[in-house]
């Protein structure tokens, strides 16, 4: 079985500073792990993914997410925050073993607001 | 444009009706699925194809619901006596063979119960 937890479902930050978005996953597997990003009235857009690789993992549009076994966490970061990337967030982990791979568990997402 | 388009993309339906929505998904993917998003919540997994098969339903899928993926091409999701707990926005999702993939999904289609 897997879950996944987004610690914070609203994030407020100025245009400019840090953006953190906090994710704990469980799984029974060595997971791979996953950030999408849904703007409004648009499809889920994959930012970045995990997969066993290298533990700091870079995206698009400068995002970026470390893999942290020993903590259960996949938290996402932006040095600087910009208009563009108000939206909605989701941490997901891909189904493990055997012919489950590819079935996601979505946390419940974060809104991100950037203020001007 | 992920590559994956969905039809309709907004579905108004009176409760008791029957609706169908069409997924088409990237032409190599041989894995579909479909999720269903609720509002203030993450998609949830409701079950998925590989080509032609369903090999997976979640216990979210009443015995109203019914998906079909004929000859693993496109795939329709149909809902049959709606009611207005089905309201939400119904995701499809494509990915290649391959492990370790992402998932590429289509806009989904919003179906709202009346």
């Amino acid at each position: 079985a897997q879950s996944v937890t987004q610690l914070d479902s609203h994030v407020s930050v100025s245009e400019g500073t840090p953006v953190l978005l906090r994710c704990n996953y469980s799984s029974s597997y060595s997971p791979s792990l996953f950030w999408y990003v849904q703007h409004p009235n648009k499809g889920l857009q994959l930012l970045l993914k995990y997969t066993s690789a290298a533990t700091l993992v870079k995206g698009i549009n400068g995002f970026e997410a470390e893999f942290k076994k020993s903590e259960t966490s996949f938290h996402l970061t932006k040095p600087s925050a910009h208009m563009s990337d108000a939206a909605e967030y989701f941490c997901v982990v891909s189904g493990g073993g055997g012919t489950s791979y590819g079935k996601l568990t979505f946390g419940q997402g974060t809104i991100l607001t950037v203020h001007p | 444009d992920t590559g994956v388009s969905q039809d309709p993309r907004h579905k108004i339906t009176k409760r008791g009706q029957n609706v169908t929505f069409r997924c088409d998904p990237i032409s190599e993917h041989n894995r579909l699925y479909w999720y269903r998003q609720t509002l203030g919540q993450g998609p949830e997994f409701l079950t998925y194809f590989q080509n032609e098969a369903q090999l997976e339903k979640s216990r979210l899928l009443s015995d109203r619901f019914s998906a079909e993926r004929p000859k693993g091409s496109f795939s329709t999701l149909e809902i049959q006596r709606t009611e207005q707990g089905d309201s939400a926005m119904y995701l499809c999702a494509s990915i290649p063979g391959a492990v370790n993939t992402e998932a590429f999904f289509g806009q989904g289609t919003r179906l709202t119960v009346v």
